[in-house]
């Protein structure tokens, strides 16, 4: 099984509706990250989290809302989806005790706001 | 400015030649550097990670870090079509910044 899996991976929807994208790991990482990949402009940080209790805001939160409800699980909530919210999202996670801090990727969720 | 610049592709290079990606950014503070690989429709994968200047050699892939230039570079020797595919730059600690991409293909 996947170590990062994202739910759902493709979904469709309409201006104005609130959706939830879902991230779950089971690498036993605390730090989770919520990542949009646009053509031409790569990887944008939305929101991280550095452990249950910790949340941040990255280059681009507006419009975007998270929860970490538990270690292994952080979610990406859009309250009024827009149009130009259509993207391809990356979840991440990373150990702190690892040197290197590699962010390990989920599959990733498409998002087209109609 | 962008916090990280790649040098814009698409870069065709035959099978075998040496595929050279480079990278600038604008945080002389940052520390660690580091390269994802993503395939079309997947999701990126760490392939190389870089801290201090100089060189840093794993298989086919070479690293080479700058800080003086605020530069990092990727070299893949002896190009084979599985490396076809996005090269992505990161820099930061926590918390990364990634370049837009450089799309490499490799011509059989």
């Amino acid at each position: 099984d996947a170590d990062v899996t994202q739910t759902p991976r493709n979904r469709i929807t309409k201006t104005g509706k609130r959706i939830m994208l879902e991230c779950s790991q089971t690498k036993g990482h605390d730090r989770m990250y919520w990542y949009r990949q646009d053509p031409g402009l790569g990887l944008r940080l939305i929101y991280y989290s550095f452990d249950v209790k910790d949340i941040n805001k990255g280059e681009i939160s507006d419009g975007y809302s998270v929860s970490r409800q538990a270690q292994a699980k952080f979610s990406l909530s859009l309250e009024s989806a827009i149009p130009n919210q259509t993207a391809l999202y990356f979840c991440a996670t990373s150990d702190q005790r690892e040197r290197n801090n590699e962010q390990f990727f989920g599959p990733g969720t498409r998002l087209t706001v109609l | 400015q962008k916090e990280v610049e790649q040098n814009s592709g698409p870069l065709s290079v035959p099978e075998g030649a040496i595929a050279s990606l480079n990278c600038t950014y604008s945080d002389r503070g940052s520390q660690s550097f580091f390269w994802y690989r993503q395939y079309s429709g997947k999701s990126p994968e760490l392939i190389m990670f870089i801290y201090s200047n100089g060189d840093k050699e794993d298989g086919r892939f070479t690293a080479q870090l700058n800080k003086a230039s605020q530069y990092v570079s990727l070299l893949i020797r002896d190009s084979q079509p599985s490396d076809s595919a996005t090269y992505l730059c990161a820099v930061g600690d926590y918390k990364l910044s990634f370049g837009a991409g450089t799309t490499v293909t490799v011509r059989a």
